[in-house]
């Protein structure tokens, strides 16, 4: 069955860096685009970023553009989000999720995982 | 990038009693080549990962019951519970996946009346 799992949460200060993970298996990972959705608290969804079956093509939210990083490792069946220059108001849960076949658009996240927390406080 | 507005922001329906979200998108999610809208709807509780009900705008996900539905085109969506149950109590979000930037609405808080 499609499994999804996050890890690399933790607290950390403004302005510093950290690497969230999210290992795949269940279902042919160099196929599908991946994202990742993040849930401050008290708040809504939002889309953070994506990244193409190949990884040759990413997209980022405005709120992220030029300090997250998304990547992926098709041997390890497993992707990336880099986070830096953290802000407080990065705080949220993150979640990994499942894409589209072979595109970054024209399919629904079907499958996801259960978060990580990202806490950025001093 | 397409933003996604939901109406209203919260909801009260008594038990059995109908429900109904509307979401709106600041441009057209219909993929003309395939005239599918590229809309889905999902349901948040809790300590649990969203979970996607509706895609393509009126399709449901294998396992969903039958009293979630959804309908549209173009910009303007909605979801209708048809009969509440306890366990419906959720927050609930449209997103749109036509751009690589799947946006979602702001979200609207379902609670029995």
């Amino acid at each position: 069955q499609v499994q999804l799992v996050e890890s690399g949460g933790g607290v950390v200060q403004p302005g510093r860096s950290l690497r969230l993970s999210c290992a795949a298996s269940g279902f042919t990972f160099n196929s599908y685009s991946m994202h990742w959705v993040r849930q401050a608290p008290g708040e809504g969804l939002e889309w953070v970023a994506v990244i193409s079956y190949d990884g040759d093509n990413a997209f980022y939210a405005d709120s992220v553009q030029g300090r997250f990083i998304i990547s992926r490792d098709n041997s390890k069946n497993t992707f990336y989000l880099e986070m830096n220059s953290l802000r407080v108001e990065d705080t949220a849960l993150y979640y990994c999720a499942r894409g589209a076949v072979g595109a970054t658009g024209g399919e629904p996240n079907d499958y996801w995982g259960r978060g990580t927390l990202v806490t950025v406080s001093s | 990038d397409i933003v996604m507005t939901q109406s209203p922001d919260s909801l009260a329906v008594s038990l059995g009693e109908r429900a109904t979200i509307n979401c709106k998108s600041s441009q057209s999610v219909l993929y003309s080549s395939n005239s599918k809208n590229y809309l889905a709807w999902y349901q948040k509780k809790p300590g649990q990962p969203p979970k996607l009900l509706i895609y393509s705008a009126s399709t449901r996900e294998s396992g969903v019951p039958d009293r979630f539905s959804g309908s549209g085109s173009g910009t303007d969506f909605t979801l209708t519970i048809s009969s509440l149950q306890a366990e419906d109590v959720a927050v609930y979000y449209c997103q749109q996946y036509y751009s690589s930037l799947h946006s979602f609405g702001q979200g609207t808080r379902l609670e029995i009346k």
